[in-house]
């Protein structure tokens, strides 16, 4: 149980264009989910924290207006990049968790290449 | 500094070895998290622990909470377990967001 998927898997897209990214718990209801990014070698940084029918909490740094997020269901939280930028290549992963639980499940991420 | 930190950062071992993974943090913590990232990039939670000890299969965690150390072992080491390990920690203040703060990893190799 408590699986979490993501779509796509990869993505390749050009400089200027945006990109969703979805994030399912497939299983359980998520009432929160978490947005990372992870840069090669680098570790997970956290970009942002997304509680079921609210506005995302973006940590420092992040620009809201550039990575939008919207959870607007129990199962289904999204990440759009907006006019992305080569240095927006990355990986993204996203977690989630149920309610009153403090584990987190992860996807398995989702490349992204912007050329 | 990183309020978490791994050693060792690389680590290869031979089919069979046992093997230790070190974590320590600075700040007051409510859980510790030990994932394991295979190449290709999915992360699988290995374990979510709070205090003493937890076992599953060869794998088994500890962690001391007064010393803010946390160790993850390995028993008969397998190539399949060849991955990035990392910790990550809740803080007590988290609230009920649950946000981890991560370890930068340990690339672990075995060798056949």
């Amino acid at each position: 149980g408590a699986v979490v998927s993501q779509h796509p898997s990869w993505v390749i897209c050009k400089s200027g264009t945006s990109v969703k990214i979805e994030c399912r718990s497939l299983d359980f209801q998520a009432t929160t989910m978490f947005w990372y990014r992870q840069f090669p070698k680098q570790s997970l940084m956290l970009m942002a924290t997304s509680n079921e029918g609210s506005k995302a909490t973006y940590e420092q740094g992040v620009e809201k207006d550039k990575f939008l997020i919207n959870h607007a269901s129990l199962t289904l939280s999204t990440l759009t990049v907006t006019s992305a930028h080569p240095e927006d290549s990355s990986f993204y992963i996203c977690s989630a968790s149920a309610p009153g639980v403090s584990e987190q499940y992860f996807g398995p991420g989702t490349r992204l290449t912007v050329t | 500094k990183n309020e978490v930190e791994q050693s060792p950062q690389n680590l290869t071992a031979q089919e069979g070895e046992f093997i230790t993974i070190n974590c320590s943090y600075s700040v007051g913590i409510s859980a510790l998290h030990w994932l394991q990232q295979h190449p290709g990039g999915g992360i699988v939670s290995l374990f979510m622990l709070s205090s003493g000890k937890k076992k599953h299969g060869r794998l088994i965690a500890t962690i001391n909470i007064q010393e803010k150390h946390s160790s993850l072992h390995i028993t008969a080491s397998h190539p399949r377990d060849s991955a990035v390990y990392i910790c990550a920690v809740r803080s007590a203040s988290g609230g009920s967001n649950y946000k981890l703060t991560f370890g930068k990893g340990t690339l672990l190799t075995v060798n056949p």
